[in-house]
């Protein structure tokens, strides 16, 4: 079946910490993965995307996520958060051909000033 | 340039009545997408238009739920008659390609009493 499953539903930090975000998923054949954010009272907005080649994608405001093909993995990082980061982050997989999108549960951060 | 736009922001019915969802996507975005989120769950694919025809519609519940995109423009999601489980966000994407950025709409609240 495919899935995508987020490790945390709820994540505090302090301004500073560093953020790592878990996400596995489930779905056979070539991937491609996404990462999108919510702001509060925002659209849902895509962070960043691995298609193919370097499975290290950089994206924006400061954020990375590293594919680990063997690990079915997609992890999201940041060094260092801001207050700003505060927000619900969903991890997706879709096939190569594009369109249907699987998401995961997302995760809600909140950064404390 | 205009975002997708959704309408309305918030719907509460009745079970049994009928609700019509309105989506507008990016003007020339041939790709349509509707997703929905019930209470924190995951975000879940329900059905990808490319202009007017539906290219993908497995991720519709039932047959309580219509879609249509007319003319390959602005799309509508009719629930009919509503059940208390229907109650969610229902987003809209858009796109430009199969394999281009999908922008989301702000959602449509529903509640179903």
């Amino acid at each position: 079946a495919q899935s995508v499953s987020q490790h945390n539903h709820h994540v505090i930090l302090s301004e500073a910490a560093s953020l790592e975000l878990g996400c596995n998923y489930s779905y056979g054949g070539t991937v491609n993965l996404f990462w999108y954010v919510q702001y509060p009272g925002q659209h849902l907005q895509l962070l960043l995307k691995y298609f193919s080649g370097d499975p290290l994608v950089k994206g924006i405001k400061g954020f990375e996520a590293e594919f680990i093909k063997s690990k079915f993995s997609f992890n999201l990082r940041k060094p260092s958060v801001q207050w700003s980061d505060t927000a619900e982050y969903f991890c997706a997989v879709s096939g190569t051909g594009g369109f249907k999108t699987i998401f995961g549960a997302g995760t809600r951060l909140f950064v404390k000033a | 340039e205009a975002g997708v736009t959704q309408f309305p922001s918030h719907s509460v019915i009745e079970k049994g009545q009928t609700v019509t969802l309105r989506c507008d996507p990016i003007s020339g975005h041939d790709n349509l997408y509707w997703y929905r989120r019930v209470m924190g769950k995951e975000i879940k694919f329900l059905l990808h238009f490319v202009k007017e025809s539906k290219q993908d519609e497995s991720g519709m519940p039932n047959n309580r739920f219509l879609a249509e995109r007319t003319g390959g423009t602005y799309s509508t999601l009719k629930v009919q008659p509503a059940e208390l489980e229907d109650s969610g966000v229902y987003f809209c994407a858009s796109s430009l390609g199969l394999r281009d950025t999908q922008y989301f709409g702000p959602g449509t609240r529903l509640t179903v009493l």
